[in-house]
């Protein structure tokens, strides 16, 4: 079974600062993928940013890059200028790698940070 | 491509009753997920269809919940008798039918009410 724990469930930042999101998480699996999702009030979850559990380099994409600490079992996001249509709530997640022969195709969600930016 | 499709937006119904949501996938992703999310949860997954057929389905799914993809496009979900603990937003998504990597690409969801 996987986890993933997301211990902040608000936080608070200045506009054009940078913030990071902790995630925690906890499989059994040698090979899965790690992912960021936004969800604004509207409801939609909106993709960020994916990382690999075999990647060496940590992903980056736009303002977004993610702090993956494979030891640790960390995947923390940062996102660096905050804006202020950054205001959301954030998700990290989890799935076995769907070629590693776990049979599982689900995507496992933390409970989510809601990130609020100051202007 | 036009993104993930939800209907209705918006669901009250009254306990006991039954209710149908319908969602059409970005066109040419032969993999569709349902999801379920209450208030103050990440996500949680209900069933996976890749084309018509229904691969994995969460302990979650309960004999009230059906879900189909008779034609390998759009998915129906079906909740019978409902209960006020069905309450939540059903969120649909689809992914390509390659690379391991594939993110998830979710609709807007249908928000269930049940009084």
């Amino acid at each position: 079974a996987q986890k993933i724990t997301q211990t902040q469930p608000g936080m608070f930042v200045q506009e054009k600062e940078a913030v990071t999101l902790d995630c925690t998480y906890d499989t059994s699996d040698q090979s899965y993928g790690l992912f960021w999702y936004k969800q604004p009030s509207s409801g939609e979850m909106i993709f960020l940013i994916y990382q690999g559990s075999y990647d060496e380099q940590n992903a980056t994409e736009g303002r977004y890059s993610l702090n993956f600490q494979k030891a640790r079992k960390s995947a923390n996001l940062v996102i660096s200028a905050s804006q202020l249509g950054d205001s959301a709530m954030y998700f990290c997640a989890m799935r076995p790698d769907l070629y590693s022969g776990a049979g599982s195709y689900q995507l496992t969600f933390g409970k989510g940070t809601k990130l609020s930016v100051i202007p | 491509d036009t993104g993930v499709s939800q209907d209705p937006r918006h669901k009250i119904t009254k306990r006991g009753q039954n209710v149908t949501f319908r969602c059409d996938p970005i066109s040419e992703h032969n993999r569709l997920y349902w999801y379920r999310q209450t208030l103050g949860q990440g996500p949680e997954f209900l069933t996976y269809f890749q084309n018509e057929a229904q691969l994995e389905k969460s302990r979650l799914l309960s004999d009230r919940f059906s879900a189909e993809r008779p034609k390998g496009s759009f998915s129906t979900l079906e909740i019978q008798r409902t209960e006020q603990g069905d309450s939540a937003m059903y969120l649909c998504a689809s992914s390509p039918g390659t690379g391991g990597n594939s993110p998830l690409h979710f609709g807007n969801g249908t928000r269930l009410t049940v009084t």
